[in-house]
Protein backbone atom coordinates (compact mmCIF):
# COMPACT_ATOMS: atom_id res chain seq x y z
CA UNK A 1 0.00 0.00 0.00
CA UNK A 2 1.56 3.19 -0.76
CA UNK A 3 1.74 5.54 2.12
CA UNK A 4 3.93 7.73 4.24
CA UNK A 5 4.13 7.03 7.54
CA UNK A 6 5.81 9.07 10.92
CA UNK A 7 6.91 8.13 13.75
CA UNK A 8 5.75 8.77 16.79
CA UNK A 9 2.37 9.73 16.59
CA UNK A 10 2.08 11.16 20.03
CA UNK A 11 5.39 12.66 21.15
CA UNK A 12 5.55 14.93 25.15
CA UNK A 13 8.96 15.74 26.13
CA UNK A 14 10.37 18.24 27.54
CA UNK A 15 12.47 21.94 27.07
CA UNK A 16 16.12 21.37 25.02
CA UNK A 17 15.69 17.25 25.15
CA UNK A 18 16.85 16.39 21.65
CA UNK A 19 14.60 14.63 19.60
CA UNK A 20 13.76 13.15 15.89
CA UNK A 21 10.36 12.67 14.15
CA UNK A 22 10.86 9.63 11.37
CA UNK A 23 9.04 9.96 8.37
CA UNK A 24 9.06 7.64 5.01
CA UNK A 25 7.26 7.15 2.02
CA UNK A 26 7.42 3.92 -0.05
CA UNK A 27 6.34 5.70 -3.29
CA UNK A 28 9.72 6.41 -4.69
CA UNK A 29 8.45 10.02 -4.63
CA UNK A 30 11.49 12.34 -4.92
CA UNK A 31 9.80 15.47 -3.24
CA UNK A 32 9.54 15.40 0.64
CA UNK A 33 8.79 18.20 2.87
CA UNK A 34 7.70 18.99 6.96
CA UNK A 35 4.29 21.36 7.90
CA UNK A 36 3.75 22.35 11.48
CA UNK A 37 -0.45 22.72 12.04
CA UNK A 38 -0.97 25.02 15.04
CA UNK A 39 -4.78 27.11 15.19
CA UNK A 40 -5.99 29.74 13.32
CA UNK A 41 -2.23 29.49 10.74
CA UNK A 42 -2.92 26.85 8.62
CA UNK A 43 0.06 24.71 7.63
CA UNK A 44 3.19 26.25 7.49
CA UNK A 45 6.10 24.92 5.96
CA UNK A 46 9.23 24.27 8.06
CA UNK A 47 11.81 22.15 5.09
CA UNK A 48 11.41 20.58 2.01
CA UNK A 49 13.72 18.13 0.25
CA UNK A 50 13.68 17.79 -3.73
CA UNK A 51 16.17 14.79 -3.98
CA UNK A 52 18.55 12.51 -1.81
CA UNK A 53 20.51 15.68 -0.36
CA UNK A 54 18.97 18.68 -1.42
CA UNK A 55 17.09 20.30 1.38
CA UNK A 56 15.67 24.24 1.83
CA UNK A 57 13.94 26.05 4.22
CA UNK A 58 10.25 26.62 4.20
CA UNK A 59 8.27 29.56 6.00
CA UNK A 60 9.19 28.44 9.52
CA UNK A 61 12.32 26.39 9.96
CA UNK A 62 14.22 28.75 12.72
CA UNK A 63 14.59 25.82 15.70
CA UNK A 64 14.58 22.49 13.02
CA UNK A 65 17.01 20.48 11.24
CA UNK A 66 16.47 17.63 8.39
CA UNK A 67 18.37 15.42 6.24
CA UNK A 68 17.70 13.21 2.78
CA UNK A 69 20.26 10.81 3.01
CA UNK A 70 18.27 8.31 1.38
CA UNK A 71 15.15 8.92 -0.78
CA UNK A 72 12.59 7.16 1.15
CA UNK A 73 13.31 8.95 4.84
CA UNK A 74 13.18 12.61 5.63
CA UNK A 75 13.55 12.65 9.41
CA UNK A 76 12.83 15.94 10.98
CA UNK A 77 15.05 16.93 14.04
CA UNK A 78 14.58 19.30 17.18
CA UNK A 79 17.98 20.05 18.58
CA UNK A 80 16.64 21.67 21.73
CA UNK A 81 12.93 21.79 21.60
CA UNK A 82 10.91 24.06 23.58
CA UNK A 83 7.63 24.76 24.36
CA UNK A 84 6.38 27.11 21.14
CA UNK A 85 7.33 24.28 19.25
CA UNK A 86 4.14 22.22 20.58
CA UNK A 87 2.41 21.66 17.36
CA UNK A 88 0.99 19.28 15.20
CA UNK A 89 3.54 18.11 12.21
CA UNK A 90 2.95 16.54 8.62
CA UNK A 91 5.16 14.89 6.60
CA UNK A 92 4.47 15.10 3.04
CA UNK A 93 5.59 13.30 -0.13
CA UNK A 94 4.97 14.11 -4.17
CA UNK A 95 6.41 12.93 -6.83
CA UNK A 96 7.97 16.30 -7.52
CA UNK A 97 7.18 16.93 -11.25
CA UNK A 98 4.39 19.10 -12.27
CA UNK A 99 0.52 18.95 -10.77
CA UNK A 100 2.37 16.05 -8.20
CA UNK A 101 -0.28 15.04 -5.86
CA UNK A 102 1.19 15.72 -2.22
CA UNK A 103 0.82 12.96 -0.29
CA UNK A 104 0.77 13.45 3.92
CA UNK A 105 1.31 11.48 6.82
CA UNK A 106 -0.86 10.62 9.92
CA UNK A 107 0.76 13.66 11.48
CA UNK A 108 2.85 13.68 14.74
CA UNK A 109 1.34 15.42 17.81
CA UNK A 110 4.40 17.46 20.12
CA UNK A 111 3.67 18.40 23.42
CA UNK A 112 6.87 20.56 24.46
CA UNK A 113 6.81 20.89 28.43
CA UNK B 1 7.49 36.18 0.27
CA UNK B 2 4.24 34.51 -0.59
CA UNK B 3 1.48 35.46 1.71
CA UNK B 4 -2.08 33.90 1.39
CA UNK B 5 -5.53 34.96 3.22
CA UNK B 6 -8.37 33.09 3.24
CA UNK B 7 -11.92 33.64 4.05
CA UNK B 8 -14.27 33.03 5.08
CA UNK B 9 -12.83 31.42 8.40
CA UNK B 10 -15.87 29.32 8.91
CA UNK B 11 -18.78 28.51 6.92
CA UNK B 12 -21.98 27.21 7.83
CA UNK B 13 -24.99 25.61 4.98
CA UNK B 14 -28.01 23.43 4.41
CA UNK B 15 -27.02 20.48 2.53
CA UNK B 16 -27.66 20.97 -0.86
CA UNK B 17 -26.69 24.16 -1.20
CA UNK B 18 -23.58 25.45 -2.38
CA UNK B 19 -20.57 26.46 -0.47
CA UNK B 20 -17.99 29.09 -2.00
CA UNK B 21 -14.26 29.68 -0.26
CA UNK B 22 -11.95 32.41 -1.49
CA UNK B 23 -8.50 32.91 -0.96
CA UNK B 24 -5.79 35.59 -2.07
CA UNK B 25 -2.23 35.57 -3.12
CA UNK B 26 0.51 38.18 -3.09
CA UNK B 27 3.23 36.70 -4.98
CA UNK B 28 2.43 37.31 -8.79
CA UNK B 29 5.25 34.41 -9.62
CA UNK B 30 3.14 31.73 -7.95
CA UNK B 31 1.66 29.56 -10.37
CA UNK B 32 0.43 26.20 -8.68
CA UNK B 33 -2.70 26.79 -6.13
CA UNK B 34 -4.53 23.26 -4.77
CA UNK B 35 -7.08 22.60 -2.15
CA UNK B 36 -6.82 20.12 0.75
CA UNK B 37 -9.80 18.94 2.90
CA UNK B 38 -8.83 18.22 6.55
CA UNK B 39 -11.48 15.86 8.47
CA UNK B 40 -11.35 16.15 12.25
CA UNK B 41 -8.28 14.16 13.20
CA UNK B 42 -7.16 13.37 9.93
CA UNK B 43 -4.59 14.27 7.66
CA UNK B 44 -4.81 16.77 4.55
CA UNK B 45 -5.79 15.30 1.19
CA UNK B 46 -6.04 17.03 -1.89
CA UNK B 47 -9.34 17.60 -3.93
CA UNK B 48 -8.65 19.54 -6.43
CA UNK B 49 -5.64 21.73 -8.05
CA UNK B 50 -5.36 24.54 -10.98
CA UNK B 51 -1.98 26.19 -12.52
CA UNK B 52 -1.95 29.40 -13.64
CA UNK B 53 -2.42 28.95 -17.03
CA UNK B 54 -5.70 28.07 -16.31
CA UNK B 55 -8.79 29.97 -15.64
CA UNK B 56 -10.81 27.49 -14.17
CA UNK B 57 -10.91 23.60 -13.41
CA UNK B 58 -13.68 21.25 -12.62
CA UNK B 59 -14.41 17.54 -10.87
CA UNK B 60 -18.07 16.82 -10.64
CA UNK B 61 -19.53 18.55 -7.52
CA UNK B 62 -16.27 20.83 -6.68
CA UNK B 63 -14.65 23.19 -8.85
CA UNK B 64 -11.67 25.90 -8.93
CA UNK B 65 -11.52 29.57 -10.44
CA UNK B 66 -8.41 31.32 -11.12
CA UNK B 67 -7.90 35.40 -11.75
CA UNK B 68 -4.50 36.26 -12.19
CA UNK B 69 -4.73 39.48 -12.86
CA UNK B 70 -6.41 40.21 -9.29
CA UNK B 71 -4.66 37.26 -7.62
CA UNK B 72 -7.45 35.22 -6.31
CA UNK B 73 -8.68 31.80 -6.28
CA UNK B 74 -11.97 30.32 -5.28
CA UNK B 75 -13.15 26.82 -4.08
CA UNK B 76 -16.55 26.23 -4.88
CA UNK B 77 -18.65 23.37 -3.68
CA UNK B 78 -22.37 22.57 -5.38
CA UNK B 79 -25.05 20.34 -3.61
CA UNK B 80 -22.80 19.84 -0.48
CA UNK B 81 -23.50 16.77 1.72
CA UNK B 82 -22.61 16.20 5.14
CA UNK B 83 -19.65 14.82 4.30
CA UNK B 84 -18.32 17.26 3.07
CA UNK B 85 -17.82 19.07 6.76
CA UNK B 86 -13.84 19.73 7.09
CA UNK B 87 -11.80 22.34 7.32
CA UNK B 88 -10.86 23.60 3.78
CA UNK B 89 -7.26 24.98 2.92
CA UNK B 90 -5.84 26.56 -0.09
CA UNK B 91 -2.18 26.73 -1.22
CA UNK B 92 -0.04 28.87 -3.28
CA UNK B 93 3.49 28.14 -4.86
CA UNK B 94 5.40 29.51 -7.09
CA UNK B 95 7.07 25.84 -8.00
CA UNK B 96 4.55 22.52 -7.79
CA UNK B 97 4.97 21.61 -4.23
CA UNK B 98 8.33 23.73 -3.31
CA UNK B 99 7.85 26.59 -0.80
CA UNK B 100 4.06 25.88 -0.78
CA UNK B 101 1.79 28.32 1.50
CA UNK B 102 -1.06 27.79 2.47
CA UNK B 103 -4.37 30.17 3.77
CA UNK B 104 -5.32 29.75 7.53
CA UNK B 105 -8.27 27.22 6.32
CA UNK B 106 -12.13 27.49 6.66
CA UNK B 107 -14.33 25.09 8.77
CA UNK B 108 -17.33 24.04 6.65
CA UNK B 109 -20.37 22.97 8.51
CA UNK B 110 -23.29 21.10 6.16
CA UNK B 111 -26.40 20.98 8.14
CA UNK B 112 -28.59 18.04 7.06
Amino acid sequence: EAQVTQNPRYLITVTGKKLTVTCSQNMNHEYMSWYRQDPGLGLRQIYYSMNVEVTDKGDVPEGYKVSRKEKRNFPLILESPSPNQTSLYFCASSGGGAGETQYFGPGTRLLVL
Amino acid sequence: GENVEQHPSTLSVQEGDSAVIKCTYSDSASNYFPWYKQELGKRPQLIIDIRSNVGEKKDQRIAVTLNKTAKHFSLHITETQPEDSAVYFCAASINNNNDMRFGAGTRLTVKP
